[in-house]
């Protein structure tokens, strides 16, 4: 089993839709998740970072994490264009160390 | 201004030749990392640095060897290089470590023939 898993897309969603990005790790232990997105080309820039059960939202972007189910996600409102990237899962393992699921390539249709 | 810089952005060269890639991050930062991203897009942890300390040393060939002269740079020297290790390296530094936010350079794209 890899320690961070995600479906790797691609997954495509309508212009104006909410897209919906999942993320399950191995090790309970870990207490920090991140999403990134990674345009093609490009380097990762942080979009969320959420800490505690439950939700956090920043604009068009809600994170949600269920520690018990060992799982977070990353949901996009009102999809643009933009949008289009892959988007990567990390969860901190350990002092100084993020593991990376493989990626979700995500395509927003006009 | 750019917060983590990397050079050369695009590196070609010969199996068997040594080659090194820079980073710099002008962040005040204390902890300093190199990924490796490959042609799946898979990102991996090689080394994390804090303060010119070594921390995380993944199971990478001791061909590779990183350097930290100050806090505020991390090279990263290969030697004897092979075709496998062509993907896109990656440099990030963060304030501390653990649940850090990571802020990534621009890449270096190595492409060994």
């Amino acid at each position: 089993q890899k320690e961070v898993e995600q479906n790797s897309g691609p997954l495509s969603v309508p212009e104006g839709a909410i897209a919906s990005l999942n993320c399950t790790y191995s090790d309970r232990v870990s207490q920090s998740f991140f999403w990134y997105r990674q345009y093609s080309g490009k380097s990762p820039e942080l979009i969320m970072s959420i800490y505690s059960n439950g939700d956090k939202e920043d604009g068009r972007f809600t994170a949600q994490l269920n520690k018990a189910s060992q799982y977070v996600s990353l949901l996009i409102r009102d999809s643009q264009p933009s949008d289009s990237a892959t988007y990567l899962c990390a969860v901190e393992r350990g002092a100084q160390k993020l593991v990376f699921g493989q990626g979700t390539r995500l395509t927003i249709n006009p | 201004d750019t917060a983590v810089s990397q050079t050369p952005k695009y590196l070609v060269t010969q199996m068997g030749n040594d080659k090194s890639i820079k980073c710099e991050q002008n962040l005040g930062h204390d902890t300093m990392y190199w990924y490796k991203q490959d042609s799946k897009k898979f990102l991996k942890i090689m080394f994390s640095y804090n303060n010119k300390e070594l921390i995380i040393n993944e199971t990478v060939p001791n061909r590779f060897s990183p350097k930290s002269p100050d806090k505020a740079h991390l090279n990263l020297h290969i030697n004897s290089l092979e075709l496998g290790d062509s993907a896109v390296y990656f440099c990030a530094s963060s304030l501390m470590g653990g649940g850090e936010t990571q802020y990534f350079g621009p890449g270096t794209r190595l492409l060994v023939l």
